[in-house]
């Protein structure tokens, strides 16, 4: 069936270090990618998606690729913030089905 | 700023009380989603609505009863809960079911005691 799988947190980082959140996913068809954000206290936010292979989603300096060869869309940022910290999700949606396939979440701590 | 609201965002209530959620969307969509958030689990799809028709129900038990007058409004009226119901409840909307990204409400907060 399909699925998605992500990086177990926490991740705790310092301030400016690069960041990569790992996701890969099991679906038919050509699925669309999403990364969802949720801040203390508040509802899940789209970040970016991306919905074809080979697409990159970005906004906010995090970027994620699809990576159809390898069913993978990782998340990544050059150099974190503080204001960063928060749980991201990884979310596909299988072209054949009409949910989307929420990840686990992974929290992300950053230290000043 | 997402264009979903809930209310209330907190809510305490006995196990043999009666309340309501409330979602409210001003998007413009025509599906309308409620999920469960429990620490350490993943996020649970509950209900879904499509053109005010219900179109999933993920095996939830009855005393969770939703109701979507049209396609702006969502509730999920609440009676007799057990403790374990205690959660963070979401509502979500999208432009139709299966078609773009779904954009979320800041949810409710409930305890039950």
């Amino acid at each position: 069936g399909d699925s998605v799988t992500q990086m177990e947190g926490p991740v705790t980082l310092s301030e400016e270090a690069f960041l990569t959140i790992n996701c890969t996913y099991t679906a038919t068809g050509y699925p669309s990618l999403f990364w969802y954000v949720q801040y203390p206290g508040e509802g899940l936010q789209l970040l970016l998606k991306a919905t074809k292979a080979d697409d990159k989603g970005s906004n906010k300096g995090f970027e994620a690729t699809y990576r159809k060869e390898t069913t993978s869309f990782h998340l990544e940022k050059g150099s974190v913030q503080v204001s960063d910290s928060a749980v991201y999700f990884c979310a596909p949606r299988p072209s054949s089905a009409s949910k989307i396939i929420f990840g686990s979440g992974t929290r992300l701590s950053i230290r000043p | 700023e997402t264009g979903v609201t809930q209310t209330p965002r907190h809510l305490v209530m006995g196990m043999t009380n009666k309340k309501s959620l409330k979602c409210e969307q001003h998007l413009g969509h025509n599906a309308m989603y409620w999920y469960k958030q429990s620490a350490k689990k993943p996020l649970e799809l509950m209900f879904v609505y499509n053109f005010k028709e219900q179109t999933e129900n993920n095996s939830v038990p009855s005393r969770f009863s939703p109701e979507c007058p049209n396609s702006s409004h969502l509730f999920l009226h609440l009676h007799t809960l057990q403790p374990e119901d205690s959660a963070l409840y979401l509502c979500a909307s999208s432009p139709g079911q299966g078609a773009g990204e779904q954009y979320f409400g800041p949810g409710t907060r409930l305890t039950v005691t």
